[in-house]
């Protein structure tokens, strides 16, 4: 059962174009969402989180858009640059349960 | 500082053999985590330690697969009688668990394991 929905499966977007990436959940205890960063070859890396106490978190180029009574979240990034390809995962957490429940990941190449 | 490490980096094993998968967390992390990533799957989650106990074992999907965690630092996930399906990559991730704050997992470069 996929508790995250993560949509699309690939971007692709030219540099300096605006990113944005989609994550639907289902489990109402979620109450954290971090966006993670992964590079070929390495482990996801934390690019930024939100709690639903809030509708928007903006962190230079990354902005994330949520929207609790839909219970959908998405990643914005603004200005896409060549060094933004990666893929992306959205996750969700749930209280003092810390492991994280994630999204299949979007692939983004942004093109010159 | 030094980030968290796995070895190996890469595993070919032949169906049916035994393999063990090695975490060295962040100096000081109490939460470790194992999570399993397969091609088009994201990350799957598989166990949680917190010191050297596992009170989150729910992710693990057979009982071929086990895990443990000495001195409160090194973790080593376990895998017997591999099969095909097994082959994916092993993450490792370790967090500081402060009371009361949200806490941030750090993942290791993962592990790659193909069963032929």
């Amino acid at each position: 059962q996929q508790q995250v929905k993560q949509s699309p499966q690939s971007l692709i977007v030219q540099k300096g174009g605006i990113s944005i990436i989609n994550c639907a959940y289902e489990n109402t205890a979620f109450d954290y969402f971090p966006w993670y960063q992964q590079f070929p070859g390495k482990g996801p890396a934390l690019l930024i989180a939100i709690r639903p106490d809030v509708s928007e978190k903006k962190e230079g180029r990354f902005t994330i858009s949520f929207n609790k009574s839909a219970k959908q979240f998405s990643l914005h990034i603004m200005d896409s640059q060549p060094g933004d390809s990666a893929t992306y995962f959205c996750a969700a957490t749930a209280g003092t349960a810390s492991k994280l429940t994630f999204g299949t990941g979007t692939r983004l190449q942004v093109t010159l | 500082g030094a980030g968290v490490s796995q070895s190996p980096s890469n595993k070919v094993t032949e169906k049916g053999k035994d393999v063990e998968l090695r975490c060295d967390p962040i100096s000081g992390h109490t939460a470790l985590y194992w999570y399993r990533q397969s091609l088009g799957q994201g990350l799957e989650f598989l166990i949680y330690f917190q010191g050297n106990s596992a009170p989150d074992k729910s992710g693990l999907p057979s009982d071929r697969f086990s895990a443990e965690r000495t001195g409160g630092s090194v973790s080593t996930l376990t895998i017997q009688r591999t099969q095909q399906e097994d082959s994916a990559v092993y993450l490792c991730a370790s967090s500081l668990r402060v009371r009361g704050m949200r806490e941030t997992q750090y993942f290791g470069p993962g592990t790659r394991l193909l069963v032929l």
